[in-house]
């Protein structure tokens, strides 16, 4: 099946800890997203890659760190700097060559992450 | 900065009527806007993109217009259905450039039986 494969789905975290959220791509997709909505709230970029080994920083970076070493995978690293990290996390994809302004943006299911 | 932004109040309406969601932008000229749909605890799942040249985009009951000179689209769903009940989120180039997108904070739709 193809598709956005995000994990955990819930993530409790005590304040001072770093967690990595998981997102893994099977569609062959070169631009790799992270989005961050709060209720209430729309959708905010944390960081996007748009090819192995190179990824820059969306609106919200602070507090983020990300990597890209594989087509196939894109986690996202959540620090102790962040400093209201509560909220609902989405990895998104594209295959356009354009990136997300020449079609669609496709969507995990997303990780909710709490801290305790 | 560029602004994007959805009417906040959810809307209610009854099975059969039409919705009309509305996404108004400010400060820039997208060359394109996008709609997509997300439920409760979900991804957002994409459902149509208009470019500015276009105008009017229809796909089965759902219909897009792109108003340039309001600075507004227009998302309609005709006779609609309690299915249809969901947030809707319209999204345009982001602040990063024409390589990200920047989303409004979406509209919910409540369709009642």
């Amino acid at each position: 099946d193809g598709g956005i494969t995000q994990s955990p789905k819930y993530l409790f975290r005590k304040e001072g800890q770093n967690v990595t959220l998981s997102c893994e791509q099977n569609l062959n997709h070169d631009a790799m997203y992270w989005y961050r909505q709060d209720p209430g709230q729309g959708l905010r970029l944390i960081y996007y890659s748009q090819i192995v080994n190179d990824f820059q920083k969306g609106d919200i970076a602070e507090g983020y760190s990300v990597s890209r070493e594989k087509k196939e995978s894109f986690p996202l690293t959540v620090t102790s700097a962040q400093k209201n990290p509560t909220a609902f996390y989405l990895c998104a994809t594209t295959g356009t060559s354009g990136g997300a302004g020449d079609g669609e943006l496709f969507f995990g299911e997303g990780s909710r992450l709490t801290v305790l | 900065s560029q602004k994007i932004e959805q009417n906040s109040e959810a809307l209610n309406i009854q099975e059969g009527k039409t919705a009309t969601l509305t996404c108004n932008y400010t400060n820039y000229s997208p060359a394109y806007l996008q709609w997509y749909r997300q439920d409760p605890g979900r991804g957002p799942v994409f459902l149509l993109l208009i470019r500015e040249n276009e105008k009017e985009k229809r796909k089965e009951r759902l219909k897009v217009t792109f108003d340039t000179t309001l600075k507004q689209s227009l998302f309609h769903i005709t006779a609609s259905q309690p299915a249809d009940s969901a947030t809707y989120l319209c999204a345009s180039a982001g602040n990063s450039g024409y390589s990200t997108l920047t989303f409004g904070k979406g509209t919910m739709l409540l369709v009642s039986p």
